[in-house]
């Protein structure tokens, strides 16, 4: 499967503080997505990272993908209570015809 | 609120009912879907229409019926439906059934079968 997989499950942490979250995955992939969910309520795209790509960027927020090591990272710099949401990696890969979701990473972002 | 409406936003309904959900999209696009989200799952591709065209069922019961009777509307068919099937059902559009396309999500309906 081409599962992504979100680390950590869940991560709290001070406003003003960076928040980090990674995505692994398993097999080839064209892209990578980033999506974030407030609680109940549907998926936002926030960032796409090609396969080509390194790095990107979209004001506080930085993505990386490492294809070597079949993973990537979502950072979230001087995070704001605003950010609470659950956020999730999908992945579409090489040959297949659909996105794949992880399970998401659970952020607080505490007052 | 994106451009895309999901209605209703809450269903309760037994086993025997038959209800729809149905979902539009303002955006022009060309693709929908249909995707589950179960509490600790991830979320489940079910359904995939492109130019009013099914392309993908992700192996999903007969009890679940999608209708796309133009690029802007979708609908969910349910019937028969057991308690597990209990969870937020979520539409999305993209512009075509590329997967460079970001999707675009409505905000779901949280669906409880008793």
């Amino acid at each position: 499967s081409q599962q992504g997989e979100e680390d950590p499950q869940a991560l709290s942490i001070q406003e003003g503080e960076n928040a980090t979250m990674n995505c692994s995955y398993k097999t080839s992939i064209n892209n990578l997505q980033w999506y974030r969910q407030n609680s109940g309520r549907g998926l936002v795209h926030l960032i796409l990272i090609r396969s080509n790509e390194r790095e990107k960027h979209s004001g506080r927020l930085r993505v990386t993908l490492d294809t070597s090591k079949k993973s990537s990272s979502l950072l979230i710099t001087a995070s704001r209570a605003a950010d609470t949401a659950s956020y999730f990696c999908a992945t579409g890969g090489q040959g297949a015809q659909k996105l794949v979701f992880g399970q998401g990473t659970r952020l607080t972002i505490n007052p | 609120e994106t451009g895309v409406t999901q209605t209703p936003r809450h269903l309760v309904m037994g086993m025997t009912n038959k209800k729809s959900l149905k979902c539009e999209q303002h955006l022009g696009h060309n693709a929908m879907y249909w995707y589950k989200q179960s509490a600790k799952k991830p979320l489940e591709l079910m359904f995939v229409y492109n130019f009013k065209e099914q392309t993908e069922n992700n192996s999903v019961p007969s009890r679940f019926s999608p209708e796309c009777p133009n690029s802007s509307h979708l609908f969910l068919h349910l019937h028969t439906l057991q308690p597990e099937d209990s969870a937020l059902y979520l539409c999305a559009s993209s512009q075509d059934w590329d997967l460079d396309n970001e999707q675009f999500f409505g905000p779901g309906t949280r669906l409880t079968v008793l």
